[in-house]
């Protein structure tokens, strides 16, 4: 079954710390995978994709085929980082994207 | 171009009570999609819309109905709310030959 799985509902750090934001995925093949932004307020907005293997307002995010996981990583969290972050994959046979639960990552100041 | 577009922003049923939500886009996109987020589920499908003409279910279609009436527009029917149905609800659309959905604002649906 293709299936997300975000494992913290929430992750609270403070200003300045890392920050880490866990997505395991089972899928059969060769999986396309996102990571969605929903600041407060405000419209789901694609953050990142794998395949672009950029870095985008700080995050960075690395498929790890072996472990399946897509983890959210970036390196000194700041408090406009604070949003519902929800890691995605695509279902090519199915023209679907599959979301996560989400994790809602909170950044004190 | 104004994206992807939702209407209304806010409802408040009664249980029983029907009512359709609308998306439109102005991206000239194929596909268009019908989610509900929740606390705790995330956003799970309801229909989408390969393209104009063509519909199919999702995760969570039961109670809800959709029509592609054009290529830009996409509507999402209740026709008969229940409390269950108390969520928020995005369209997105998504080019072919592309990954990236876009979302609209959502709308914020409460049935009592």
């Amino acid at each position: 079954a293709q299936r997300v799985t975000q494992p913290e509902k929430l992750l609270s750090v403070f200003k300045g710390a890392p920050v880490e934001l866990k997505c395991n995925y089972s899928y059969s093949g060769s999986p396309e995978l996102f990571w969605y932004v929903q600041y407060s307020r405000q419209r789901l907005q694609l953050l990142l994709r794998h395949i672009s293997r950029e870095s985008i307002k700080g995050f960075t995010a690395d498929l790890n085929k072996g472990e399946t996981s897509f983890h959210l990583k970036k390196p000194f969290a700041q408090e406009e980082d604070s949003a519902m972050y929800y890691c995605a994959l695509i279902s090519y046979n199915t023209d679907k994207l599959i979301f996560g639960t989400g994790t809602r990552l909170q950044v004190f100041p | 171009n104004a994206g992807v577009t939702q209407t209304p922003k806010f409802q408040v049923l009664k249980t029983g009570q029907s009512m359709t939500l609308q998306c439109a886009q102005d991206m000239n996109h194929n596909s268009m999609y019908w989610y509900r987020q929740d606390p705790g589920m995330g956003l799970r499908l309801i229909y989408y819309s390969a393209s104009e003409g063509t519909t199919d279910k999702g995760e969570v279609p039961n109670g809800y109905n959709v029509s592609r009436l054009n290529k830009r527009e996409f509507s999402l029917r209740l026709e008969s709310a229940a409390p269950s149905q108390t969520s928020v609800y995005f369209c997105a659309s998504r080019s072919q030959g592309t990954d990236t959905q876009y979302f609209g604002p959502g709308t914020r649906l409460t049935v009592l």
